[in-house]
């Protein structure tokens, strides 16, 4: 049974800070990660996904895999009032089914 | 533009009463979830369905069943709701990776 933890589960941050999330899982034959962001009485939306160790930048948002050390982050640069919403990590290992974890909730104030 | 719609969106029943989601979308996905979100323990996933009758239990099946009898189309069903089935309810389609998820239903079993 996959495990999932995300740390912290809240944060605040000012505007214009970096920000750091973490996300850790048990089964290193995980094959495709994500970070989802859902703002207030929405739904989840997908943000940000990789599939082999390493980084991804997208424009502020930086996502980087370690497989071996079983660790997955999302970094947001300049952080921004509209990024305030809960975080989610969400990972496949094989087959459909989807695993998240219970989500960071970011406020970033003004 | 993908859609997944969910009917209703705000929901009040009686605990024993049965009650019916529904989910649609338009984009053909074969790949079709419910999951439930509750505060703190991120989205569980409750069932899984790869197609047309072909249905899997999720993490927390117990208490649910689902209906998919069109491809655009999966049904979740409480049998004599509970209290402890009060919760934000989503559903997801998904045609290889990514997840699209429909806006919620807000289920209060009183």
């Amino acid at each position: 049974q996959q495990n999932v933890q995300q740390s912290p589960e809240s944060l605040i941050v000012p505007e214009g800070a970096r920000t750091s999330l973490n996300c850790t899982f048990s089964d290193s034959a995980s094959q495709y990660f994500w970070w989802y962001r859902q703002h207030s009485g929405k739904a989840p939306k997908a943000l940000m996904s990789i599939f082999s160790n390493g980084e991804k930048e997208e424009g502020r948002f930086t996502i980087h895999l370690n497989k071996a050390s079983l660790h997955f982050s999302l970094h947001i640069r300049d952080s921004q009032p509209s990024d305030s919403a809960l975080y989610l990590c969400a990972l496949r290992t094989g087959g459909y089914k989807v695993v998240f974890g219970s989500g960071t909730r970011l406020l970033v104030s003004p | 533009d993908m859609k997944v719609t969910q009917m209703p969106r705000y929901l009040i029943k009686r605990m024993g009463e049965n009650v019916l989601l529904e989910c649609g979308q338009d984009m053909s996905h074969e790949t079709m979830y419910w999951y439930r979100q509750d505060p703190g323990l991120g989205l569980q996933l409750i069932y899984i369905s790869y197609d047309v009758d072909s249905n899997s239990e999720g993490d927390i099946p117990k208490g649910y069943r689902v209906s998919r009898k069109k491809r655009e189309h999966f049904s979740l069903i409480l049998d004599s709701a509970k209290t402890n089935q009060t919760s934000v309810y989503f559903c997801a389609s998904s045609l290889s990776r990514e997840q699209y998820f429909g806006p919620g239903t807000r289920l209060t079993v009183l």
